[in-house]
């Protein structure tokens, strides 16, 4: 498995406004996933960010609103731009350790409040 | 599309009352049906991860199965500490992106 941690775990944020999450792996990995748990919904794929390329948005997600960051190997941040209230969620991080290890391990998530 | 279903949606169990948990699901070439767990307020926490029909694995009081169709988790005489919601997942096609469903909140009355 990996430690996963995310900053911040919690915020409230203002209308209009935009939010950087961060998320670090104690280990390299290629890949890297976001994802939004919405209040009595399943867990959603929003991108995949691998390193050196391009995030891979998923239907419905869009870069302008959710821009992508992924440095390095260790490291990515999602952004949520131009909030409003149903941005209001969770917001986790997971990797995928390769073909050796059985699935993805999350983070603890980022919990986002929009007022 | 790939789609999971799980139910039911809550279950409220009297500690040692045994039963099941169902994940159904339709995806195209399976790659993986993984269980978790989630505590209020952390990260989903992996349990299992079965391949093929027929597939069976276990953890403590759990007892993960799969069919074509559907897998179960089994719990065998839950303890409080087994309350939780537990999260469904499958991946197809070749992908590693997880589709989850809605998950079964459980909880275990001492």
């Amino acid at each position: 498995s990996a430690v996963i941690s995310q900053k911040p775990s919690r915020d409230i944020c203002q209308r209009g406004t935009s939010l950087t999450i961060q998320c670090q792996v104690d280990s390299q990995v290629t890949m890297m996933f976001w994802y939004r748990q919405q209040p009595g919904q399943s867990l959603t794929l929003i991108a995949t960010a691998n390193q050196g390329s391009e995030a891979t948005y998923e239907s419905g997600f869009v870069i302008d609103k959710f821009p992508i960051s992924r440095p390095n190997l260790t490291f990515s941040t999602l952004t949520v731009s131009n909030m409003s209230p149903e941005d209001s969620s969770i917001y986790l991080c997971s990797v995928d350790l390769g073909p050796d290890q059985e699935t993805q391990y999350f983070g603890p998530g980022t919990r986002l409040l929009v007022l | 599309e790939d789609q999971v279903t799980q139910s039911p949606e809550a279950l409220r169990l009297q500690e040692g009352e045994s039963s099941s948990l169902n994940c159904s699901y339709t995806v195209s070439g399976l790659r993986g049906l993984f269980w978790y767990r989630q505590d209020p307020g952390k990260g989903p926490e992996f349990l299992f991860t079965l391949y093929s029909a027929g597939e069976e694995k276990e953890k403590e009081r759990l007892k993960a199965t799969l069919t074509k169709k559907e897998s179960f988790l089994h719990i065998t005489a839950p303890k409080p500490e087994d309350s939780a919601t537990y999260l469904c997942a499958v991946s197809g096609g070749g992908s590693e992106k997880l589709v989850f469903g809605k998950g079964t909140k459980l909880t275990v009355n001492p």
